[in-house]
């Protein structure tokens, strides 16, 4: 199985800072890489797929890049709307596998 | 739009089959393009991929899981399934379906699972 390691697993910001989160596989997936955002009590929300490529809807401040077996997510200017827990997947290979998360904090 | 939804039980006996049903409206199942998958997540933690299957019935299933997990499809209801054999308190955790075309694009709201006595 491919492990996908994410870090730091939570981080506090403030509104308005860029912040930056990593993930990184195990072994080589190419650009088969996607991000979601979950809020409390709702179903993750597709972000990214293709490392890099933002999902129908998804705003521009969230950009995603990397290839390989080391990814970020970065958003541009944090928005109160962007507090949430993160998450990569990998879909290179069965079985599909997601990071442990990142939890974006207000500070 | 499409919107998938969760139904089954809430509260599951240890030893017993935890199953539940996916619903799917405003597309077809049977769309050549898409796997349709159960994701699962315990209270307070992270994500697990439990399985996917395509409408032909073709599925993969998580290793860890494999034992205990199938996952089928009804075409004619527009529906897909999971059986998760021998459940124990470990078990426990939100339920999600959705629809895997690259990655998981479209997600049910999650139904809440609890093995206990």
């Amino acid at each position: 199985d491919i492990q996908m390691t994410q870090s730091p697993s939570s981080l506090s910001a403030s509104v308005g800072d860029r912040v930056t989160i990593t993930c990184r596989a195990s072994q080589g997936i190419s650009n088969y890489l996607a991000w979601f955002q979950q809020k409390p009590g709702k179903a993750p929300k597709s972000l990214i797929y293709g490392a890099s490529s933002l999902q129908s809807g998804v705003p521009s401040k969230f950009s995603g890049s990397g290839s390989g077996t080391d990814f970020t997510l970065t958003i541009s200017s944090l928005q109160p709307e962007d507090f949430a827990t993160y998450y990569c997947q990998q879909y290179n290979s069965y079985p599909r596998t997601f990071g442990g998360g990142t939890k974006v904090e207000i500070k | 739009q499409l919107q998938l939804q969760e139904s089954g039980p809430g509260l599951v006996k240890p030893s017993e089959t935890l199953s539940l049903t996916c619903t799917v409206s405003g597309g077809s199942i049977s769309s050549s393009s898409y796997y349709w998958g159960w994701i699962r997540q315990p209270p307070g933690k992270g994500l697990e991929w439990i399985g996917s299957i395509y409408y032909s019935g073709s599925t993969y299933y998580n290793p860890s899981l494999k034992s205990r997990v199938t996952i089928s499809v009804d075409t004619s209801k527009n529906q897909f399934s999971l059986k998760l054999s021998s459940v124990t308190a470990a078990d426990t955790a939100v339920y999600y379906c959705a629809r895997e075309v690259v990655t998981f694009d479209y997600w049910g709201q999650g139904t809440l699972v609890t093995v206990s006595s």
